[in-house]
């Protein structure tokens, strides 16, 4: 079975630049997450979607934004990019309401 | 809010030694427990739960204990090994409430020398 895939894994862009960053979650699985990692703050949570709708979202600007498609695919967006931006950020999908979570190898955004 | 506080090491040990790494919570519900683990260049794993007060999770050696009293769920393996280098992070997740959102410590780096 496969896992969950994130593209691109590395990316390099600049300040004030945007950015799409995709997620394939696990098949059947509906419920899709994105979690940032820095080292500074660690993993925080950006948001969740079930079923194409935004169940939860964290405490991130509105630059930060997502979408879920009808085959559970997954893409987040983040506009105007600082460099605080920078950070490997996590997909991560699941079957059911169990918090158990799988999670995607991440992809790395470096912004310049 | 809920929050989790753990050790933030990082820990280094010799092989086959014992291993703890503590973990608190903070949280208003009744939430279900994670530990998860994160290997070099990967993303994270889960390495074991427990959802309600006095459940023990185990996988691969570690265990942990669902305190309510004492509001932890401290990680242990009495003997570690080279491979069990990595980043450990504590969770905690109010599923209750309808949603997958985790809440994670900031990750505690674990070295195993030969």
């Amino acid at each position: 079975k496969a896992g969950v895939t994130q593209t691109p894994r590395y990316l390099i862009k600049t300040r004030g630049q945007q950015v799409t960053l995709s997620c394939s979650p696990i098949s059947g699985h509906r419920s899709v997450s994105w979690y940032q990692q820095t080292p500074g703050q660690g993993l925080q949570f950006l948001f969740e979607y079930f079923s194409e709708t935004q169940r939860n979202k964290g405490n991130f600007p509105g630059r930060f934004s997502g979408r879920q498609f009808s085959n559970s695919r997954s893409e987040m967006n983040v506009s105007t990019l600082e460099l605080g931006d920078s950070a490997l950020y996590l997909c991560a999908s699941s079957l059911s309401a169990t918090g158990e979570l799988f999670f995607g190898e991440g992809s790395r955004l470096t912004v310049l | 809010g809920d929050s989790v506080t753990q050790m933030e090491g990082p820990v280094t040990l010799s092989e086959e030694a014992f291993l703890t790494i503590n973990c608190t919570y903070t949280a208003t519900g009744y939430p279900s427990l994670f530990w998860y683990v994160q290997y070099p260049g990967e993303g994270l794993q889960l390495l074991l739960k427990a959802t309600k007060a006095d459940d023990k999770g185990s996988n691969k050696g570690f265990e942990a204990t669902y305190r309510k009293e004492t509001t932890s769920f401290h990680l242990e393996k009495g003997s570690v090994q080279v491979s069990d280098s990595a980043v450990y992070f504590c969770a905690l997740s109010d599923v209750g409430g309808g949603s997958e959102k985790l809440v994670f410590g900031k990750g505690t780096k674990l070295t195993v020398n030969p």
